[in-house]
């Protein structure tokens, strides 16, 4: 089964500066998706970016843009010019292609210090 | 727009009582999922359903029934509530559940096993 980790439980940045969250996950398949979900203390689940895996093109959502390195199993989420509004939890997400199990990191939860 | 609406926000059973956590989508989807999170493992898929009568198992449905008679409602049964099932739930709704297809998140419920 596919598994994604999230190594670092906590992160911190300050008001401005850019922050970068890691991501990794483990699969078999050639042909994924990619999710990055941001929770508030509301515990809304927001999608804050998505990537498929066969586009070589990074993707980007405003100050929000990932780092995919397929090769490396590697997907991370750089938030730049940190705001208050972005504290939250954030996960990480896989899904196969042709599959409707979405599997979710454990989460980072991100302090932004004013 | 109401979206995807969970009752009840927070609840509390003792041992061996049952419920039934209520989600409804106003969006016409047609996948629906139930998720639980607990501290430090992120989000587990329960069961999922692709349609009106259709229902599947996802990663940990033991201990729970769902059921699919709309498009609408997936509810989710707790026939012997333990304490193993203190959790937060969340129901989700998307158009397919594949690919890279948007899952939007109820607020979720907060539910105690005494």
């Amino acid at each position: 089964a596919q598994t994604v980790t999230q190594s670092q439980p906590e992160m911190s940045v300050q008001e401005a500066e850019t922050v970068t969250l890691s991501c990794t996950y483990d699969t078999s398949e050639s042909d994924y998706y990619l999710f990055w979900y941001k929770q508030p203390p509301s515990r809304q689940m927001i999608l804050v970016i998505r990537q498929e895996a066969y586009k070589q093109q990074n993707a980007t959502e405003n100050r929000f843009s990932v780092n995919f390195q397929k090769a490396a199993k590697s997907f991370s989420l750089k938030i730049s010019d940190s705001q208050l509004g972005d504290a939250a939890m954030y996960f990480c997400a896989y899904r196969g292609r042709n599959n409707n199990d979405m599997r979710f990191g454990a989460g980072t939860r991100l302090t932004v210090k004013p | 727009n109401a979206g995807v609406t969970q009752t009840p926000k927070f609840q509390v059973l003792k041992t061996g009582q049952s419920m039934t956590l209520q989600c409804a989508q106003d969006m016409n989807h047609e996948y629906m999922s139930w998720y639980r999170q607990d501290p430090g493992m992120g989000l587990r898929l329960i069961h999922y359903s692709v349609g009106a009568g259709i229902t599947d198992q996802g990663e940990v449905p033991n201990g729970y029934n769902v059921s699919r008679s709309t498009t609408e409602d997936f509810p989710l049964r707790l026939l012997s509530a333990a304490p193993s099932q203190t959790s937060v739930y969340f129901c989700a709704s998307s158009y397919s559940g594949q690919g890279d297809d948007i899952q939007y998140f109820g607020a979720g419920t907060r539910l105690s096993v005494l």
